[in-house]
């Protein structure tokens, strides 16, 4: 079984001060882990990617998250916020086993960045 | 371009009359999927399918149907549509299914609007 969640609904920062999107995830095998973006009215849009290469993983537009497999978390993290960063956060697992091409999302986060 | 379409994009319809929302990528993908998206929720996956003629169910699958007959097509078909599918819908495609660290990248499309009344 696999389960993801995202500690925070709701996540408001003001521009050029740091973003952390915190997410925990819970799996029965060695898991793939994703972040995926989606502005308002947008479709979904991967971020960044881990697949056990490298604990810390760098996206696009400045984000990163890093897997810490004694903590179960893969929190995203960005150093400055930007206006154009506002929107809904997903952290996504896939896990081993049987679950083929199975991704369990979690809640989601709203980001809010105020001027 | 690579992409993944649905059709329609928006649809208001009435309880009871079947529909069908197109989805169809060109991307010679394997893997596809449809989630539902409903808020506070994230995104459930409701059906997916790992290759032709072969599908299989996702979290949330009742009242929802699909086909895959083409590598390209997967249409999600509402026999006798409710209230409580009226949600947000997307199709989704990867080269292979995968799982765990081979899962593939899943590429998403714009979104179907769908209210039943």
């Amino acid at each position: 079984a696999q389960s993801v969640t995202q500690l925070d609904s709701h996540v408001s920062v003001s521009e050029g001060t740091p973003v952390l999107l915190r997410c925990n995830y819970s799996s029965s095998y060695s898991p793939s882990l994703f972040w995926y973006v989606q502005h308002p009215n947008k479709g979904l849009q991967l971020l960044l990617k881990y697949t056990s290469a490298a604990t810390l993983v760098k996206g696009i537009n400045g984000f990163e998250a890093e897997f810490k497999k004694s903590e179960t978390s893969f929190h995203l993290t960005k150093p400055s916020a930007h206006m154009s960063d506002a929107a809904e956060y997903f952290c996504v697992v896939s896990a081993g086993g049987t679950s083929y091409g199975k991704l369990t999302f979690g809640q989601g986060t709203i980001l809010t960045v105020h001027p | 371009e690579a992409q993944v379409t649905q059709n329609p994009r928006y649809l208001i319809t009435v309880t009871g009359k079947k529909l069908t929302v197109t989805c169809s990528q060109n991307m010679n993908h394997e893997y596809m999927s449809w989630y539902r998206q409903d808020p506070g929720l994230g995104l459930r996956q409701i059906y997916y399918s790992m290759n032709v003629e072969v599908t299989d169910k996702g979290d949330v699958p009742e009242g929802y149907k699909v086909s895959r007959k083409e590598k390209r097509n997967f249409p999600l078909i509402l026999e006798s549509p409710s209230p409580n599918q009226t949600s947000l819908y997307f199709c989704a495609s990867s080269l292979r299914p995968g799982r765990g660290f081979s899962t593939d990248t899943q590429y998403f499309g714009p979104g179907t609007r769908l209210t039943v009344l």
